[in-house]
């Protein structure tokens, strides 16, 4: 079985430009949630959906949106650039987005902003 | 959320136990412990998770102490792929079950 799938696997912009990275989940998960992972730092959560439906997001600015699709797959999009947004995205899968739910983690889209 | 702490860091032996300790003081009682691990360049990946009595699975163990207040992630004989970053997470209950990640412990595997 295929696990979650990120697109592109690497991305390079400008300050100031905008960005769209995307996730499949896991077939038959419904919810995804997306983190964003600066060097040397854990992973922090950004949002989840489930079910289309924003469920939670995380200390982000509004520059910072996402939205999922009727396949369960979803859009980061983060506007206005800026160098700090450098980091690696990592999106996660899992059947509802509860507390008893494994997250499945994708390889990530690592985003340079020069 | 409620936080944990772990060790910067440990060595380990191959072939030998590895005990990955976690404090976690302020954890509530609908808190799940729950353990991931990220391999380099790769993203976390599940090991394993709890609420009160230790656990089993084929990857690990979890020892939960009496209280709650820690917890150590056992892995019975390392390999060298097990070199990773391990993070100890309190996952609470309710509609957004996010993971809080912090720092992690990085395990070293000596061939």
């Amino acid at each position: 079985d295929a696990g979650v799938t990120q697109s592109p696997t690497h991305l390079i912009k400008t300050r100031g430009q905008h960005v769209t990275l995307r996730c499949s989940p896991i077939s038959g998960h419904k919810s995804v949630s997306w983190y964003q992972q600066v060097l040397g730092q854990g992973p922090q959560f950004i949002f989840q959906y489930y079910e289309k439906e924003e469920r939670g997001r995380g200390n982000f600015p509004d520059r910072f949106s996402a939205r999922q699709f009727p396949n369960y797959s979803s859009e980061l999009n983060v506007n206005a650039l800026l160098l700090g947004d450098s980091a690696l995205y990592l999106c996660a899968s899992s059947l509802a987005g509860r507390v008893v739910d494994t997250q499945y983690f994708g390889p990530g889209t690592r985003l340079t902003v020069l | 959320d409620a936080k944990t702490t772990q060790p910067n860091s440990m060595e380990s032996n191959e072939e030998e136990p590895v005990h990955l300790p976690c404090n976690h003081s302020t954890i509530s009682g609908t808190d799940y412990i729950h353990w991931y691990r990220q391999l380099p360049s790769q993203g976390p990946e599940y090991v394993i998770h709890g609420l009160t009595s230790n656990v089993n699975n084929r990857m690990a163990s979890l020892a939960i102490a009496e209280d709650r207040k820690s917890s150590t992630l056992i892995l019975h004989r390392a390999t060298l792929r097990d070199a990773a970053v391990y993070y100890c997470i309190l996952r609470g209950a309710g509609a957004n079950s996010k993971l809080t990640f912090g720092k992690g412990i990085t395990l070293s595997v000596r061939p």
